[in-house]
């Protein structure tokens, strides 16, 4: 139980395009997902909360505008990465908590991960 | 506000051997911990939880950890480790509040 499916896996894309990344939990509902990014080596850094129905929560020093997160369902939540970068290439990953929002006892669980790439 | 420290970045060690992976946090309130386990390309898996109670908690893959509120540590070990181990390994503590905060992670590397 408590599967996490991201896709795509892998993406490289041309720089200035768009990329959108889906986070779907498979068996449970998730009010709330989360969205992180990991450099190579690095532990993964927290970018923003999505909350169902509502807009997303950023963390200090990301840009909004430039990451769209939409959370339109109990199961899906999308993060577009607007005209993209070299910058921007990362490994990312999704999460989703199973349980009630303000139980933090609950453990998230995570997606495999997108590898984009931006030429 | 919350900090993990993973003391050892790398941790080199021969099949068969007993490992211990270290990990230090430091909270102002009650934590819940947890330890993930990333193998190559792939997001997060969960090894094993701390919420309450018993302070010794086992997971998956015969991996255990034990949580000491005094010296406010939650090392993780294994008494026989495998091949299959090799992997980056996360320790993360919650508050209570949605997030989680992450070590910096520890790789193990197991050697024939």
């Amino acid at each position: 139980g408590a599967v996490v499916s991201q896709h795509p896996s892998w993406v490289i894309c041309k720089s200035g395009t768009s990329v959108k990344i889906e986070c779907r939990s498979l068996d449970f509902q998730a009010t709330t997902m989360f969205w992180y990014r990991q450099f190579p080596k690095q532990s993964l850094m927290l970018m923003a909360t999505s909350n169902e129905g509502s807009k997303a929560t950023y963390e200090q020093g990301v840009e909004k505008d430039k990451f769209l997160i939409n959370h339109a369902s109990l199961t899906l939540s999308t993060l577009t990465v607007t005209s993209a970068h070299p910058e921007d290439s990362s490994f990312y990953i999704c999460s989703a908590r199973d349980g009630d929002l303000f139980r933090g006892n609950q453990p998230q669980h995570f997606g495999d991960g997108t590898r984009l790439s931006i030429l | 506000a919350q900090s993990v420290t993973q003391l050892d970045s790398q941790v080199p060690v021969f099949e068969e051997a007993p490992v211990e992976l270290r990990c230090n946090y430091s909270s102002s309130v009650s934590v819940y911990l947890f330890w993930y386990v990333q193998y190559p390309n792939q997001g997060l898996q969960l090894l094993l939880k701390y919420l309450s109670g018993s302070t010794l908690v086992k997971g998956i893959n015969g991996f255990e950890a034990e949580f000491n509120k005094s010296q406010t540590s939650f090392h993780l070990r294994k008494p026989s480790v495998h091949i299959s181990d090799t992997a980056e390994y996360f320790c993360a503590v919650s508050e209570g509040a949605q997030k989680l905060v992450f070590g910096q992670g520890t790789r193990l590397t197991i050697n024939p």
